[in-house]
């Protein structure tokens, strides 16, 4: 079946660094990847829309410029979370769904945790 | 316009009574739609999809939904809650192929 790999699983790294998240589609292709960030105890916030080949949508209250979202084939979507801060630790999941009536695909997540 | 509701955010029971997990959608189209659970510090994983075939669809871990028109709804339900349950769900309607998804229900399970 489909599966969307996400890369790295966990990162810790010191304030102030960028960190980029990898989500890819294994074995189908994606026009369209979605990223969350859930907060520990918290439901899943969806961040933003990835169009191939287009700007991302993102939602009200995320910042597009610290939040940059690439998504530069229909196999690879990124997330780069610029000069990130202790209040950025979170964990973000990716997603991608196959074109017809198909679920949602999730990557395993990307625990993010700044000193 | 697309939508769905989990009507309830948060959900507890007692080991070993039933699960009713509820899902409202509003769409034009048919609609295809799916159950996800989460469980604590883990990945998402599907549950369940109705895509237009038969109305109870069964899943994985004894979780069944019943897709029904009249009401618009796609309610998750087991008939007997394992402390293994306790996660958060999360109803989807994909019909469209893009991202119509609730808010998710937060399954509590009492010993």
């Amino acid at each position: 079946g489909a599966v969307v790999s996400q890369h790295p699983s966990r990162v810790i790294c010191k304030s102030g660094t960028s960190v980029k998240i990898e989500c890819r589609s294994l074995d189908f292709q994606a026009t369209t990847m979605f990223w969350y960030r859930q907060f520990p105890k918290k439901s899943l916030m969806l961040m933003a829309t990835s169009n191939e080949g287009s700007k991302a949508t993102y939602e009200q209250g995320v910042e597009k410029d610290k939040f940059l979202i690439n998504h530069a084939s229909l196999t690879l979507s990124t997330l780069t979370v610029t000069s990130a801060h202790p209040e950025d630790s979170s964990f973000y999941i990716c997603s991608a769904r196959v074109p017809g009536d198909q679920p949602q695909h999730f990557g395993d997540g990307t625990r993010l945790s700044i000193l | 316009a697309q939508s769905v509701t989990q009507l309830d955010s948060h959900v507890s029971v007692s080991e070993g009574t039933p699960v009713l997990l509820r899902c409202n959608y509003s769409s034009s189209y048919s609609p295809s739609l799916f159950w996800y659970v989460q469980h604590p510090n883990k990945g998402l994983q599907l549950l369940l999809k109705y895509t237009s075939a038969a109305t109870l669809v069964k899943g994985i871990n004894g979780f069944e939904a019943e897709f029904k028109k009249s009401e618009t709804s796609f309610h998750l339900t087991k008939p007997s809650a394992h402390m293994s349950d306790a996660a958060e769900y999360f109803c989807d309607e994909g019909s469209q192929g893009n991202l119509i998804f609730g808010k998710g229900t937060k399954l509590s399970v009492k010993p």
